[in-house]
């Protein structure tokens, strides 16, 4: 089967600028989750999904995050505007089965904000 | 609320030896689920091993096993006889049984020498 499809793979922006990526999870997963993941550290919940509704966002920064699942397949982390701190990988992951919990992870966007 | 302590940023071990990674967990609750990932360099997150904790038996996937130790919410990652290709990021995860999110470790880096 096909894995979690990501892009693009790498983006380098300046401070202020507007960024999207682009996530594609494997078919008939339900949950989908968007992390971020700073250098040295481990993956971060920005955002997680079930169907197209929103299950816990309580981490994202709202003032400049957003993020959208339409009908309940892809979807799209868009950051606007920019800053230093976003410089990461952000990464997108799904589950069959959110009661079983295992994420099959895509192989992240690397976002270098200048 | 729930952390993940990952105490060793760095681990070494020769192939063909054996290599316990750590992991130690905060929670309230008492049933929840524990995972192992592995993030091999410029590729993506995969699923190790998982562990619900009302089981007492300790899973083991071919070379990979973990102790879990529910009292003194502790997790270890057991690798036995080392290869090359076992080189990558190790994270450690949690997830309540009754919530949404999984919470990451900061992860421990193995280095396998041939």
């Amino acid at each position: 089967e096909a894995g979690v499809a990501q892009s693009p793979r790498y983006k380098i922006i300046e401070k202020r600028q507007s960024v999207a990526f682009w996530c594609n999870p494997i078919s008939g997963h339900a949950t989908l989750y968007w992390y971020q993941q700073i250098l040295g550290q481990g993956p971060k919940l920005l955002i997680q999904f079930q169907n197209n509704g929103v299950v816990d966002d309580s981490q994202l920064p709202k003032d400049r995050f957003s993020a959208e699942r339409l009908k309940g397949v892809d979807s799209t982390l868009k950051i606007q505007p920019a800053k230093l701190e976003d410089s990461a990988v952000y990464l997108c992951a799904s589950s069959l089965d959110p009661g079983l919990a295992v994420h099959f992870f895509g192989p992240g966007t690397r976002l270098l904000v200048l | 609320a729930q952390t993940v302590t990952q105490s060793q940023p760095e681990m070494s071990v020769q192939e063909a030896e054996t290599v316990t990674l750590s992991c130690t967990y905060d929670t309230s609750e008492s049933d929840y689920y524990l995972f192992w990932y592995k993030q091999p360099p410029s590729r993506q997150m995969i699923l190790v091993i998982r562990q619900e904790a009302y089981k007492q038996q300790n899973a083991t996937e071919n070379r990979f096993s973990v102790n879990f130790q529910k009292a003194a919410k502790s997790f270890s990652l057991k690798i036995s006889d080392s290869q090359l290709g076992d080189a990558a990021m190790y994270f450690c995860a949690y997830r309540s049984a009754r919530g949404f999110k999984t919470i990451f470790g900061a992860g421990t880096r193995l280095f396998v020498k041939a």
